[in-house]
C-alpha cells in the first residue's frame, strides 16, 4: 500500500539550532516528493519539492530536504531554526499516475527561546 | 491570482444531517483534491477531480461524496453525519495531480457535528 511516514509526531528544539524532520515513504518506481508547512491558523503552503535532478532541493525560509532512493527517505532539514519556524509539517508523495498525493499524519516544530 | 476559495469557513452541523461544501479552484486548474485533516491524523485523501470527472477516491464511507462542474468547481456532500466527521475539510487545486504539479490549499472548512 502506498504510504507516507513521519517519524516524529513533536520535535522541540532552541532557536538557533539545527532541526531534521523525518519522513520515508512506501516504494515505487516513481514519485514526486512535497514538503509543506501549515503555521497556526492558517492554510497549508508548500516549502519544497522534488520531481526529478539533484537529490538536494533548496526551498523557502532557509529549508532543504535531499531524496534518497535507496532509503525511501525524504528528510527536511535546517541549519539554524528561528521562532517563526514553529508549525505543523507535513511530507507528501505523489505516485505518479495515481491521481492523488498521500500525506504524512504531520510533525510539529517547537521552537523554543 | 485569487486562491483556493472554500465556503463556508465554520459551520455545525447535528448528527445525521448532511452538509455540502464548496470549493473555487485557482483560474486554470482543472484538478480539484478533498481531504480530511484531523488531530494526528494528518490529511486524508478523500477524492480528486479532473474535468468533472473522478480520478481516485480515498477509504471512506459512500456518506462522503463530490462532484466537479464545467467551471472547474467542486463541491463535497457528507450525509448522515457521525460525531467522527468533525474535522476540517480542505480543498486543493492543480493543473493536473498526477505530473509533479504543485497543489495549492484553501483555508478549509471547519465542521463540528454535535
Amino acid at each position: 500500500a502506498q504510504s507516507v511516514t513521519q517519524l516524529d509526531s513533536q520535535v522541540p528544539v532552541f532557536e538557533e539550532a539545527p532541526v531534521e524532520l523525518r519522513c520515508n515513504y512506501s516504494s515505487s518506481v516513481s514519485v514526486y516528493l512535497f514538503w509543506y508547512v501549515q503555521y497556526p491558523n492558517q492554510g497549508l503552503q508548500l516549502l519544497l519539492k522534488y520531481l526529478s535532478g539533484s537529490t538536494l532541493v533548496k526551498g523557502i525560509n532557509g529549508f532543504e530536504a535531499e531524496f534518497n532512493k535507496s532509503q525511501t527517505s525524504f528528510h527536511l532539514r535546517k541549519p539554524s531554526v528561528h521562532i517563526s519556524d514553529t508549525a505543523e509539517y507535513f511530507c507528501a508523495v505523489m505516485y505518479t499516475g495515481g491521481f492523488k498525493t498521500i500525506f504524512g499524519a504531520g510533525t510539529r516544530l517547537f521552537v523554543k527561546a | 491570482k485569487a486562491g483556493v476559495t472554500q465556503t463556508p469557513r465554520y459551520l455545525i452541523k447535528t448528527r445525521g444531517q448532511q452538509v455540502t461544501l464548496s470549493c473555487s479552484p485557482i483560474s486554470g486548474h482543472r484538478s480539484v483534491s478533498w481531504y480530511q485533516q484531523t488531530p494526528g491524523q494528518g490529511l486524508q485523501f478523500l477524492f480528486e477531480y479532473f474535468s468533472e470527472t473522478q480520478r481516485n477516491k480515498g477509504n471512506f464511507p459512500g456518506r462522503f461524496s463530490g462532484r466537479q462542474f464545467s467551471n472547474s468547481r467542486s463541491e463535497m456532500n457528507v450525509s448522515t453525519l457521525e460525531l467522527g466527521d468533525s474535522a476540517l475539510y480542505l480543498c486543493a487545486s492543480s493543473l493536473d495531480s498526477s505530473s509533479g504539479n504543485t497543489i495549492y490549499f484553501g483555508e478549509g472548512s471547519w465542521l463540528t457535528v454535535v
